[in-house]
């Protein structure tokens, strides 16, 4: 099965600082995506990366960014952390081949910024 | 932007009834993901779908690709099918968009 793991589940940062969310996947996967997820807003897109040093910005970037050295490392970066900022973040990769879309998700980066 | 609708939003049905998801998207796909995520859980992929239909156990999914339409179906609904219920509509190579979601309770 793909695996993808965020490297936090759960974080608490204060306002101003710089944050790091990690995301690996195990399955080659080019696409990688960063979402946040708010009650009543569903999951809203912040960056994707089409392949290893791509990327391209989202609904809602302002903010963020992102960085993708290695193929299996999507990294989302909060440059000085908001309160605003506060939510679940969700990290997805999808892959193509042999006629297969696979698509999974990690299971979130809860962040509270206080 | 690929615009997605989900219907409805949320949904009460009681235990044993079938249950039916609606999505409609704008743009032409190559497939399309149904998604659950449980509360407090993490999300799961339950279908790809790129044309026709697919059943594994009491969901059945079904995909228009002309139409641009796909809906979930869940027979015999039981408690533990209560989640949010996600379509995702997906092209090689663009960002990947979702529905709001749809908020399913089962009563007993």
């Amino acid at each position: 099965d793909v695996k993808v793991t965020q490297s936090s589940r759960y974080l608490v940062k204060r306002t101003g600082e710089k944050v790091f969310l990690e995301c690996v996947q195990d399955m080659d996967h080019e696409n990688m995506f960063w979402y946040r997820q708010d009650p009543g807003l569903g999951l809203r897109l912040i960056y994707f990366s089409y392949d290893v040093k791509m990327k391209e910005k989202g609904d809602i970037p302002e903010g963020y960014s992102v960085s993708r050295e290695k193929k299996e490392r999507f990294s989302l970066i909060l440059e000085s952390a908001s309160t605003n900022q506060t939510s679940m973040y969700l990290c997805a990769s999808r892959g193509f081949g042999l006629g297969a879309n696979v698509l999974t998700f990690g299971a979130g980066s809860r962040l509270t910024v206080l | 932007k690929n615009e997605v609708e989900q219907s409805p939003q949320n949904l009460t049905a009681q235990e044993g009834e079938f249950i039916t998801i609606n999505c409609s998207y704008s743009v032409g796909i190559s497939a399309l993901h149904w998604l659950q995520q449980h509360p407090g859980g993490g999300i799961v992929s339950l279908f790809m779908l790129s044309s026709g239909k697919k059943k594994h156990g009491r969901l059945i999914a079904t995909i228009n690709i002309q139409e641009k339409h796909s809906s979930l179906h869940i027979t015999a609904s039981h408690p533990r099918d209560s989640a949010v219920y996600i379509c995702a509509p997906s092209n090689s190579g663009y960002a990947l968009n979702f529905g709001k979601g749809t908020s399913l309770l089962v009563t007993p």
